[in-house]
């Protein structure tokens, strides 16, 4: 079966620019979400869906992050304008039901942004 | 609210000798707690998994955990390492029942020594 897809999984763009990155979850799986890794910061929890409705969006940094899941098989996260402090890892991940703590998250292999 | 804390930022093995990566956790209610491991470049991958049942947990690759309520701690284990588990380890709690997200550690390096 396939796994979480991501992409781009490597994108680098000037500052100002607007970014989007994508994901399809895991067929079936009801809840979906977005975290950014720095090393600073290590893994935050941007966002997340259930059953294409976001539930829990108090980790999206600022307005300028945005995250649409139109159908279940689709997501993206995006940032506009961008700048180099986003510049970080950005992981999609899946699990099945509605409760996602009782449930093995699946991790995508990630996106990697630079802003320069 | 929930915590998790991996105390070793960094922790250097030789190959074949054996591994604890330690875990603390703070929740009121009974855990759910996860180990995940990163590869360089590569997303998270779960290790294993305690729900409930058996406290000694085992996983893949050849890891173990201990669920220690006590100590509020869910140590990982390995035997003997290999230097392809030279990678960063994540350890997350989520609570029971609730349909909030995991909550991660900050990782452990591990590099694998010759």
């Amino acid at each position: 079966d396939a796994g979480v897809i991501q992409s781009p999984r490597h994108e680098v763009t000037e500052m100002g620019q607007e970014v989007t990155l994508r994901c399809k979850p895991i067929s079936g799986h009801n809840s979906l979400f977005w975290y950014r890794q720095t090393m600073m910061r290590g893994l935050e929890l941007l966002i997340y869906f259930n059953n294409n409705v976001p539930i829990d969006d108090s980790g999206m940094p600022e307005d300028r992050f945005s995250a649409k899941m139109p159908n279940a098989s689709f997501s993206t996260l995006k940032i506009q304008p961008s700048e180099p402090r986003d510049s970080a890892v950005y992981f999609c991940a899946s699990t099945p039901g509605a409760k996602p703590s009782g449930n093995t998250i699946y991790f995508g292999e990630g996106s990697w942004l630079t802003v320069v | 609210a929930q915590s998790v804390t991996q105390p070793d930022i960094h922790i250097t093995v030789s190959e074949g000798a054996s591994l604890e990566l330690r875990c603390n956790y703070s929740y009121g209610a009974t855990p759910y707690l996860f180990w995940y491991v990163q590869s360089p470049g590569q997303g998270l991958q779960l290790l294993l998994k305690y729900f409930s049942g058996d406290t000694l947990v085992q996983g893949i690759k050849g890891f173990e955990a201990e669920f220690k309520r006590s100590q509020s701690s869910f140590n990982l284990r390995k035997p003997s390492v290999h230097w392809s588990d030279a990678a960063e380890y994540f350890c997350a709690v989520g609570a029971a029942g609730s349909a909030r997200q995991l909550t991660f550690g900050s990782g452990t390096q591990l590099t694998v020594l010759p």
